[in-house]
């Protein structure tokens, strides 16, 4: 399943399969990004960042994808699977401050 | 151990009345931070202290004013209560002040005004 576009407030996902969620984001100076994940009654836990200098990051099942050319991050998760289901923001670092983008609502489908 | 921790976690109160919220982290950071998560979930900072000094404030109402005794403790106090301050106010962390590191955040508290 894929979010597309600026923002998709929903992403259905079947269980196993790869999610990728999308995120547009607003300033050309921002040179750290985050990706976080939110779990109903709980704060936000990161997943995993990624430096302006860099175009990939993988981590345990995730990966990052960075294009500053059309200010466009990524984040994958492999093999998806039912505790994935959560609120996923991005949040881009810029004035020394973390700005967050609007959620997208992932529900896996078993 | 939790690393970033907030009192109280759910919160109800009447228009017009003055309450406090509590954060404290155990991470030995330097920043913390004050979020407000709104009904459709956006996440908007608040304020941000370094090292007790008050380093962001993002335009918020003179009614909220944050204070930190310490680097580990940064308190938010509202006056004067609306309805339109029912959220979810989240506290968070990071090492060092340009947030070049990613950011720790509490469990949140879920204000209510009536």
């Amino acid at each position: 399943g894929e979010s597309v576009g600026l923002h998709l407030p929903t992403l259905s996902v079947q269980e196993g399969d790869n999610s990728i969620i999308n995120c547009a984001y607003s300033n050309s100076a921002s040179d750290y990004f985050i990706w976080y994940k939110q779990e109903s009654g709980k704060g936000p836990q990161f997943i995993i960042d990624i430096r302006s200098n860099m175009d990939k990051r993988q981590g345990q099942r995730v990966t990052v994808l960075l294009n500053k050319t059309v200010k466009h991050l990524s984040l994958q998760i492999a093999a998806t699977q039912p505790g994935d289901s959560a609120v996923y923001f991005c949040a881009e670092k810029a004035d020394y401050k973390l700005s967050f983008g609007a959620g997208t609502t992932v529900t896996v489908r078993a | 151990d939790t690393a970033v921790s907030q009192t109280p976690k759910y919160l109800v109160t009447q228009m017009g009345n003055d309450k406090s919220i509590k954060c404290e982290q155990n991470l030995g950071h330097d920043t913390m931070y004050w979020y407000k998560q709104d009904s459709k979930k956006f996440l908007k900072i608040m304020f941000s202290y370094n090292n007790k000094e008050l380093i962001i404030n993002e335009t918020v109402p003179n009614r909220f004013s944050p204070k930190s005794p310490d680097k580990a403790h940064l308190n938010l106090h509202i006056n004067s209560l609306e309805l339109g301050d029912s959220a979810v106010y989240f506290c968070a962390s990071s090492q060092g002040q340009f947030m070049n590191t990613e950011a720790f955040f509490g469990q949140g508290t879920r204000l209510t005004v009536v």
